[in-house]
């Protein structure tokens, strides 16, 4: 099964900007990276994904290494409500549709 | 579009008895899947559904658990003969395939506590 690597935890301060890697170097050239985040006591929420272009929404950025294998997500201001663990994912487009979850980054943001 | 709704939220049982936990996915949703997590890991993957089909199941899924999607619309998750171990968040996720890359939409959980 793919896999990803992250750091356990990662502190930042508030209002600055947040980079939370992602390690993967077994992915495949289909695999698409999926970000996920989950809040105390609720569920994951969906976050963004890439292929191998950068990429931007209204959450976050997506910054993706040229050779695939590791990426970074992108908080430009974090908040305190940006307090959460954060998945990266390996999202299998053939043969099955789990999503195979590490153990996260748990971000704490300071005041 | 309410997202996904899971029922009980909590739940505390004693050891070998069974329970019942419901998901209702976001409407119109072909794809359903049910993960498990424990404190301070990352969901872990089930078994999921499309339509009422169940496709694929981990071998997580022992024999005392047993999941149905009779109509494909909700769905519920039977864990009989629980065991303290059976103690997790049970998560209901669920997507579309008409949706691109089909983004799986997760449910608040359902926390089950076994004594």
């Amino acid at each position: 099964d793919a896999k990803t690597t992250q750091p356990n935890s990662m502190e930042s301060n508030e209002e600055e900007p947040v980079h939370l890697p992602c390690n993967h170097s077994t992915i495949s050239g289909t695999d698409y990276i999926h970000w996920y985040r989950q809040l105390p006591s609720q569920g994951p929420e969906y976050v963004i994904h890439g292929l191998t272009s950068n990429v931007n929404n209204r959450m976050a950025s997506l910054a993706i290494a040229e050779d695939r294998k590791s990426s970074t997500l992108i908080l430009h201001r974090a908040t305190l409500r940006d307090a959460a663990v954060y998945y990266c994912i390996l999202r299998v487009t053939s043969g099955t549709y789990k999503y195979i979850f590490g153990t996260g980054t748990r971000l704490k943001v300071l005041a | 579009d309410t997202g996904v709704s899971q029922d009980p939220r909590h739940k505390i049982t004693k050891r070998g008895q069974n329970v019942t936990f419901r998901c209702d996915p976001i409407s119109e949703h072909n794809r359903l899947y049910w993960y498990r997590q424990t404190l301070g890991q990352g969901p872990e993957f089930l078994t999921y559904f499309q339509n009422e089909a169940q496709l694929e199941k981990s071998r997580l899924l022992s024999d005392r658990f047993s999941a149905e999607r009779p109509k494909g619309s909700f769905s519920t998750l039977e864990i009989q003969r629980t065991e303290q171990g059976d103690s997790a968040m049970y998560l209901c996720a669920s997507s579309s395939r008409l949706e691109a890359l089909e983004t799986q939409y997760f449910g608040p959980g359902t926390r089950l506590l076994v004594l």
